[in-house]
């Protein structure tokens, strides 16, 4: 259970353009999500926390207007990288929890992620 | 905010022997969990082991268990009988009640056959 998937794995885009990347809860309903940025050989760094109908809470740093975060239902949030440039390539991950697996509310605090999608502009 | 310090970048260690990885934190939040997770070459994110801060037994995960030091701010990794499937990034991460998790700059831990 609480499986997480990314879709894409993998895209390539030209400078200039737009690439969203879509997040999906498959088995469970996710309260909130998360959106994480790696580059190579680092750590995960949070760029955004959403919750299901509300607008996304961007970390410091992170620009709203550049990384578009929409957490449409309880099994979808999509992240739209707008005009994208090459220092936007990094791999980005996604990540949900919720208070049915015991999530915020029922102390579980856990994270399930997903495989990641690796961007590349070129 | 939450901090953590993994002050191992890299660690190894010969198949079958135990290997440890530490990790410090620090958070103003008195209730809080404490997670330890694996990502692999695939990168996928894996959880090894959680442990509750209000809970002083250290969790245990078969080979996996944890020396949570609470008043120190100290929970370190311990591997026992380690496996070449060990071979991964490990990064320590605490989570608050809001749900924040904060991870550390990781330990490559290599095995060797």
């Amino acid at each position: 259970g609480a499986v997480v998937s990314q879709h894409p794995s993998w895209v390539i885009c030209k400078s200039g353009t737009s690439v969203k990347i879509e997040c999906r809860s498959l088995d469970f309903q996710a309260t909130t999500m998360f959106w994480y940025r790696q580059f190579p050989k680092q750590s995960l760094m949070l760029m955004a926390t959403s919750n299901e109908g509300s607008k996304a809470t961007y970390e410091q740093g992170v620009e709203k207007d550049k990384f578009l975060i929409n957490h449409a239902s309880l099994t979808l949030s999509t992240l739209t990288v707008t005009s994208a440039h090459p220092e936007d390539s990094s791999f980005y991950i996604c990540s949900a929890s919720s208070v049915s697996l015991g999530g915020l509310a029922g102390g579980n605090y856990e994270q399930y992620f997903g495989p990641g999608t690796r961007l590349t502009v070129t | 905010a939450q901090t953590v310090t993994q002050s191992q970048p890299e660690m190894s260690v010969q198949e079958a022997e135990t290997v440890t990885l530490s990790c410090t934190y620090d958070t103003s939040e008195s209730d809080y969990y404490l997670f330890w997770y694996k990502q692999p070459p695939s990168r996928q994110m894996i959880l090894v082991i959680r442990q509750e801060a209000y809970k002083q037994q250290n969790a245990t995960e078969n080979r996996f268990s944890v020396n949570f030091q609470k008043a120190a701010k100290s929970f370190s990794l311990k591997i026992s009988d380690s496996q070449l499937g060990d071979a991964a990034m490990y990064f320590c991460a605490p989570a608050n009640y809001n749900n924040d998790m904060r991870f550390g700059a990781g330990t490559r831990l290599t095995v060797k056959p």
